[in-house]
């Protein structure tokens, strides 16, 4: 059962523009969440991250919000490049462990 | 600083064989952890080792096995492979177990085929 889903496969954004990147999850144990980004065949690399003790994390262009009460998380990108076109995993962490619960991931297309 | 090393790449095995994978983490980092990645389940987390010892592990048949050495290098292990096993195999590796305190850093992945 997957306890957090991307329900976007694709996204694609005109350069200069706001990308967003939704993720919602299921368990309400889980209290740390985070964003990877990868390019092909490259590992995932970490980009932001937040605390569910917030409800916003920013970094550069990158900004991540939390709407506990919704079980939901964005990645918004502005302005988008054609360096941010890679696939997007939204990833969580329980309260209780350290063990990742990633989503499927959504692949965005920066388009010049 | 060199990164997250896995070999082979690329491994083409047939149904029933079995198939050992490497990791080489960070030098310094001391947790390793291993990820199935396939099309249709994203990233699934498969154990986690820190300091030798096997922290955690994911819901996976016990045909998944993994170990840690004293150097921090790990391995994995697959036996009796099924076609459902093709996929993309990650290593992580941290400084420390915390997944709050410590960045993962992700090696490049293992494809694993399986005919």
């Amino acid at each position: 059962d997957q306890q957090v889903k991307q329900n976007s496969p694709s996204l694609s954004v005109q350069e200069g523009r706001i990308s967003i990147l939704n993720c919602d999850y299921t368990n309400s144990m889980f209290d740390y969440f985070l964003w990877y980004k990868k390019y092909p065949a490259e590992g995932p690399t970490f980009l932001i991250s937040i605390s569910s003790i917030k409800d916003k994390n920013e970094d550069g262009r990158f900004t991540v919000f939390l709407n506990k009460s919704a079980k939901h998380l964005s990645l918004h990108i502005v302005p988008s490049q054609p360096g941010d076109s890679a696939v997007y995993f939204c990833a969580a962490l329980l309260n209780t462990g350290n063990q990742f619960y990633f989503g499927t991931g959504t692949s965005l297309t920066v388009i010049p | 600083k060199a990164g997250v090393t896995q070999t082979p790449r690329y491994l083409i095995k047939t149904r029933g064989q079995q198939v050992t994978l490497s990791c080489s983490p960070i030098s310094g980092h001391r947790s390793v952890s291993w990820y199935q990645q396939t099309p249709g389940q994203g990233l699934q987390f498969l154990f986690e080792y820190f300091s030798e010892t096997q922290r955690n592990k994911g819901n996976f048949p016990g045909r998944f096995s993994g170990r840690q050495f004293s150097n921090s290098r790990s391995e994995m292990n697959v036996s009796t492979l099924e076609l459902g096993d093709s996929a993309l195999y990650l290593c992580a590796s941290s400084l420390g177990p915390s997944a709050r305190l410590y960045e993962q850093y992700f090696g490049p992945g293992t494809r694993l085929t399986v005919t």
